[in-house]
């Protein structure tokens, strides 16, 4: 079935150095949609970006993901982490037509002074 | 942005009892979800809801689960009747079209069953 896979629980990065969390998924359909929300300590997830182009850039508040069918991949970047920046970072999935939004374990981005 | 309003915040309630959960989505939105987090672990797909009925539901949505949405008013989750297993963090989501669409996420209603 369908299935996402964020490999960091935690990831722990000091001020200014860049981010990268990993996203793979799992899919036979060929036009996925994935996603990237992230939720800040007690308040809900809010979306970051999302794309369903091909090896298309996407950008938004300083972070950039790309989709690669090849590698099914759709990773998120960021090139100076700031302190803000710390938070629950959730990749997910909407595979197909009429299907849900299936989201990873989540990866917990701590930025450090 | 858009809001999505859960209500209530927490609740408390004994093993047993029947517990419903609302949700004010966003006004002109058609699709709503209900996902459960326990404690430290990922958001899980519970249902999703469309003109009236469920569309998908997953394995965690048991017998006792029950989604409605009356005459346009709250989208509700209701749990009779409820376990232990049912205690987590129970977030609503609505989008304008569909699972495409961004999802838009109340602030979760945490429930715990005594």
């Amino acid at each position: 079935g369908d299935s996402v896979t964020q490999t960091e629980g935690l990831v722990t990065l000091t001020e200014g150095l860049p981010v990268m969390l990993n996203c793979t998924y799992q899919t036979i359909y060929s036009n996925p949609f994935l996603f990237w929300y992230v939720q800040h300590l007690n308040e809900s997830p809010r979306l970051l970006l999302k794309s369903f182009t091909d090896n298309k850039r996407t950008e938004h508040q300083g972070f950039h993901a790309t989709l690669h069918k090849s590698s099914s991949s759709f990773h998120l970047q960021k090139s100076s982490a700031q302190l803000s920046d710390s938070a629950l970072y959730y990749c997910a999935l909407r595979a197909n037509s009429g299907t849900y939004q299936r989201f990873g374990t989540g990866t917990k981005l701590q930025v450090v002074p | 942005g858009p809001k999505v309003l859960q209500i209530p915040s927490h609740q408390i309630i004994d093993m047993g009892q029947m517990v419903t959960l609302n949700c004010d989505p966003v006004s002109n939105h058609l699709y709503f979800y209900w996902y459960k987090q326990i404690l430290g672990q990922q958001m899980e797909f519970l249902v999703n809801f469309y003109n009236g009925k469920v569309m998908e539901k997953s394995k965690l949505f048991k017998d006792q689960f029950s989604v409605e949405r009356p005459d346009g008013s709250y989208f509700t989750l209701k749990i009779q009747p409820t376990a232990l297993e049912d205690s987590a963090v129970y977030f609503c989501a609505s989008s304008l079209e569909g699972s495409a669409e961004t999802l838009y996420f109340g602030s979760g209603t945490r429930l715990t069953v005594l």
